[in-house]
């Protein structure tokens, strides 16, 4: 069974430049969610989708931050403009369904901000 | 809030040294458990997990007992390996059941042969 996919593993850019993170989740996985990990911290949710619908977004800056995830599989995450403090890891996870809590985490996107 | 609050890093041990890595929540409910471990240029993976308290988690040598008396899920391993070297995150998911996971810092453990 192929795992959570995402692209580019790595990315290094301009304060004020806009990057975009994609994310493939395990095939048939209804649930999708975007974590940010900063250096020494824990991963901490951004937005998570149960299929092509926004559940829990509370913690995404919106004023920066978007995602989408149309025809319920594959998602993007979108930051525009970035902040030096957005150098982080951006992790894309997957899971059967929330229940089922179990969630399956790709590589991660390592973003540098300069 | 929920919160997870883990024993600060790097643990350093000697190979088949006994592995304590201590982890405490705060949660409002009856949380889910987790132990997630990463291995150097790897994705975060599902180590062990307890649904309620007094189960106890396990895999790969590893246990983790949900106390809820002491609000804590400290992972244990009685003989660790060089192969254990990684970080390890204590995780909770609350009773919502919207699966949304809130992670310690993590801890850093090397083991040295």
């Amino acid at each position: 069974e192929a795992g959570v996919a995402q692209s580019p593993r790595y990315k290094i850019i301009e304060k004020r430049q806009s990057v975009a993170f994609w994310c493939n989740p395990i095939s048939g996985h209804a649930t999708l969610y975007w974590y940010q990990q900063i250096l020494g911290q824990g991963p901490k949710l951004l937005i998570q989708f149960q299929n092509n619908g926004v559940v829990d977004d509370s913690q995404l800056p919106k004023d920066r931050f978007s995602a989408e995830r149309l025809k319920g599989v594959d998602s993007t995450l979108k930051i525009q403009p970035a902040k030096l403090e957005d150098s982080a890891v951006y992790l894309c996870a997957s899971s059967p369904g929330p229940v089922t809590n179990e969630q399956f985490f790709g590589p991660g996107t390592r973003l540098t901000v300069l | 809030g929920n919160s997870v609050t883990q024993m600060e890093g790097p643990v350093t041990l000697s190979e088949e040294a006994f592995l304590t890595i201590n982890c405490t929540y705060t949660a409002t409910g009856y949380p889910s458990l987790f132990w997630y471990v990463q291995y150097p240029g790897e994705g975060l993976q599902l180590l062990l997990k307890a649904t309620k308290a007094d189960d106890k988690g396990s895999n790969k040598g590893f246990e983790a007992t949900y106390r809820k008396e002491t609000t804590s899920f400290h992972l244990e391993k009685g003989s660790v390996q060089v192969s254990d070297s990684a970080v390890y995150f204590c995780a909770l998911s609350d009773s919502s059941n919207t699966g949304k996971l809130i992670f310690g810092q993590g801890t850093t453990l090397q083991v040295k042969p």
